[in-house]
Parts: C-alpha cells; structure tokens; sequence
C-alpha cells in the first residue's frame, strides 16, 4: 500500500523479554518520526531520522530503548528488557522533509507486557 | 509540563450543528499547528494545520482559528455529520532542542455527534 506500514500490529510479551517493532515508512519519505500513546495519554515522542543525519533521540525514555533506521527506508524500535510501564500503542510516522510537513502515521502496534 | 492542552477530554454535539475544539499551548516558539483525527485501532489522520503566519485557515467543512497573543487555537467542524466522531489531537511544531522538527500533542478530545 501507499500508507505507512507497520508490524506487528499488536504484541504481548514477558516482562524481561526484548521485542522489536517494525515500521516501513512511505516511499520517498526522508523523515521517520516513532512515537507512543500510553492509556489516556497524548502521544510522545521517542526519536526522529531525517535523512542520513544523526537520529534526535532526545524523547527516549530510558536506555532500554534504541532505534535504527538501515538503508534510509526501513526503521525498527526495540526495547530490551521489557517493564510493565512499556505497554502503550507505538506508532510510527514519516513526512517528506521533516521541517513541518505534515507526518503521515501507520495503525501502530499495540504493546501488550504480561 | 504540557506544552499543548486540550482541557475538554469530550465533546457531544448534534448532527448539522457547529463542533468547535479547543487547545491551548505554552510554547511561544512553535510556529505550526495541526489537527489530527484518530479512529480506535488507526494510526492519526492529519486533518488540517494553520502556520503561525495567519490566523485563520479553511478546508471544507473544518476551518481552524489562531489566536498567537493568546496562545490558543481552535478546530470549527460545520456542519457536524456522525461520520466525525472521533479522537481529535492539537498537535504544535517547532525545531527542539536537538535541532529535529518534533510534533507535541494534546491528550485529544473525543468528538460524539449525535444523529
């Protein structure tokens, strides 16, 4: 499809356990944005890619989470050792240009920690 | 601290009649606002946006307002259909700190209408 695509589109794990969340962004698109929706809460921002430029990580949470972008296309979120408080919606965007084009989001994948 | 608020968490309006939703933000240096519409289990839709250049933008049936000295900006949905009851979030933009073109949202406003 045209649209950003993202995988899987739901999740439930261990606590402790490594997951790995996937997002395919529209083609053309140079800037990837990966954001979270916890319960009853607006969405935050966790790191942004533009390009071939150093990723703006300043919105993870903590060390447990990292982010990589191969090939300027495909993105992948990872989050090691799992906690509770990491259950949330992750959602995925991408725009254009990264300087206020409108970011165009994927259904997310929804984090489910047992 | 919420840089974007949107302090109504729900709306019900009738069908025909005028949905008006509300957001303030703190941030002087966000120069792009943006209204998203989001269905359960979909990502965001962007629905429409206003540079802080103007005070007024229309498309359709939505139009925003801007209002730069008071912070605060408003989505006009007229006339409502049911087909529009969804999660409506404010989203402002400007560079951070680390140089990136970051979107800060409100927690959303759940818009009802009421055939």
């Amino acid at each position: 499809g045209a649209g950003v695509s993202q995988s899987p589109s739901n999740k439930v794990t261990e606590k402790g356990k490594d997951v790995e969340l996937r997002c395919d962004p529209i083609s053309g698109h140079t800037a990837l944005y990966w954001y979270r929706q916890s319960l009853g809460q607006g969405l935050e921002f966790l790191i942004y890619f533009q390009g071939n430029s150093a990723p703006d990580k300043s919105g993870l949470p903590s060390d447990r989470f990292s982010a990589e972008r191969t090939g300027g296309s495909v993105s992948t979120l990872t989050i090691q050792r799992t906690q509770q408080e990491d259950s949330a919606v992750y959602l995925c965007a991408s725009s254009s240009d990264g300087f206020g084009q409108p970011q165009h989001f994927g259904d997310g994948t929804r984090l489910s920690i047992l | 601290d919420q840089q974007v608020k949107q302090n109504s968490p729900s709306l019900s309006v009738q069908e025909g009649r005028i949905s008006i939703l509300n957001c303030d933000y703190t941030n002087s240096m966000f120069d792009y606002f943006l209204w998203y519409k989001k269905y359960p289990a979909e990502g965001p839709t962007f629905l429409i946006s206003i540079s802080s250049i103007k005070d007024k933008n229309e498309d359709g049936r939505f139009t925003v307002f801007l209002n730069k000295s008071a912070k605060h900006l408003s989505l006009h949905i007229v006339p409502s259909q049911p087909g529009d009851s969804a999660v409506y979030f404010c989203a402002a933009s400007g560079v951070s700190g680390a140089g990136s073109y970051q979107l800060t949202f409100g927690k959303g406003t759940k818009l009802s209408v009421i055939p």
